[in-house]
């Protein structure tokens, strides 16, 4: 049974970068043909998009944070990671990874608080 | 806002029938598969309905889906206090090359 856990800092500053990582157990990253997204939640809010990597690096983003998103892979750890730069305020949220059937998430991580603030 | 719109709640009581729609347009859920995601307090979503109308193993049969043109709905029968979550939807945006989601529905069992 897949299984996804977040990982990284809980606090950041602002104009810096956040960067976490997802850790898979149970099942290779590379198996099957299957992107690994992350998704975000302010608290009290609804969900949001971030982007997605499939096996083979390619990547997709959610073009209102494009061109501050960088997701990466690292198949020999059996991991994924995202990069957001310049951080504001706003982007505080609950991370959540999870893997992408192209249709639907399925399962997600148990997510993790990242705080932006100085 | 929203690319998919959810009501903000619905409630019914214990044992009844409820149902969540989620209005999307032709860019998204006409052309692409829902999905339905249910989001108990403090806890990560979980996948609920895919594909449409399709239930993961281990969702029971009391939920359900159905997409008729620009619309979805997420059918819950048997309502239990256990069911009060908050409730997303989600697909593809062809236009917008991204996924969306609706804002979430709240749903009380009273």
């Amino acid at each position: 049974q897949v299984q996804l856990q977040e990982s990284g800092p809980g606090l950041v500053k602002p104009s810096q970068t956040l960067s976490l990582r997802c850790t898979v157990s149970g099942g290779s990253i590379s198996s099957g043909s299957y992107y690994w997204s992350w998704i975000r939640q302010p608290a009290g809010k609804g969900l949001e998009w971030i982007g997605r990597i499939y096996f083979s690096g390619s990547t997709n983003y959610n073009p209102s944070l494009k061109s501050r998103v960088t997701i990466s892979i690292d198949r020999s750890k059996n991991q994924f990671s995202l990069k957001l730069n310049s951080v504001t305020a706003a982007d505080t949220a609950v991370y959540y990874c999870a893997r992408d059937e192209g249709d639907w998430f399925d399962p997600w991580g148990q997510g993790t608080l990242v705080t932006v603030s100085s | 806002q929203s690319v998919l719109t959810q009501p903000p709640s619905v409630s019914a009581a214990p044992g009844q029938k409820v149902t969540i729609s989620c209005s999307g347009s032709s860019s998204n859920i006409v052309n692409n598969y829902v999905s339905w995601y249910q989001q108990l307090p403090g806890t990560a979503p979980k996948l609920l309905i895919y594909d449409d109308n399709k239930r993961p193993s281990g969702i029971p049969d009391r939920f359900s889906g159905s997409k008729s043109g620009t619309s979805a709905t997420l059918g819950i029968t048997g309502l239990q206090t256990g069911d009060e979550a908050d409730y997303y939807c989600g697909t593809w945006d062809s236009t917008l090359s991204a996924v969306v989601f609706g804002g979430g529905t709240k749903l009380t069992v009273l």
